[in-house]
């Protein structure tokens, strides 16, 4: 039974660039949450995918975009990056939203 | 705005003692409280989840809530050099909401 999986585990991009990065959520689970982890914080919530609508969003600007597939797969794009967004992208997964939470990986993303 | 507070630490502790790990939290409505170990580089793996007041024991771990002073915490016995990690206190609900962490050091 698969896990969350969150590629590419690694990515160095530029200033102004734009980036995705891709979540399939463990079997069984139609919910994906995305976090953003800075370096010694906890992860802060992003924004949380159910039906293929973006049902909740935390207190990040328009610039972080997401997206979920018919098959609960989900993208974060996060356009025009900045040094601050270099952190841990971590993808969350779960039945309805509720608590059991799953995490993937995540996705270290460096920002030069 | 929810809030979590733990202290960052760092917590050290010698093996085998008992590590006390805390955390309080501001919404007097929250229901849930999770416990997550986070390795350096590492993604958070969920050690204990507790609704109810009082203690929930899961083998070293004992997770302790108390509502009425929005209080949780973490308990680890006999602790090992392998539990030297972050552990990050969380409210449930639709989203998780962190803390900081609270970062463990046992030494031998």
């Amino acid at each position: 039974d698969a896990g969350v999986t969150q590629s590419p585990t690694h990515l160095i991009k530029t200033r102004g660039q734009q980036v995705t990065l891709r979540c399939s959520p463990k079997s069984g689970h139609d919910t994906v949450s995305w976090y953003q982890q800075a370096l010694g914080q906890g992860p802060q919530f992003i924004f949380q995918y159910y039906e293929e609508e973006e049902r909740q969003r935390g207190n990040f600007p328009d610039r972080f975009s997401g997206h979920q597939f018919p098959n609960y797969s989900s993208e974060l794009n996060v356009n025009a990056l900045l040094l601050g967004d270099s952190a841990l992208y971590l993808c969350a997964s779960s039945l309805g939203g509720t608590n059991g939470y799953t995490f993937g990986s995540g996705t270290r993303l460096t920002v030069v | 705005q929810k809030e979590v507070e733990q202290n960052s630490g760092p917590l050290s502790v010698p093996e085998g003692a008992i590590a006390s790990l805390n955390c309080t939290y501001s919404d007097r409505g929250s229901q849930s409280f999770f416990w997550y170990r986070q390795y350096s580089g590492k993604s958070p793996e969920l050690i204990m989840f507790i609704y109810s007041n009082g203690d929930k024991e899961d083998g070293r771990f004992t997770a302790q809530l108390n509502k009425a002073s929005q209080y949780v915490s973490l308990l680890i016995r006999d602790s090992q050099p392998s539990d030297s990690a972050t552990y990050l206190c969380a409210l449930g609900g639709n989203k998780l909401i962190f803390g900081a962490g609270t970062r463990l050091a046992v030494h031998p």
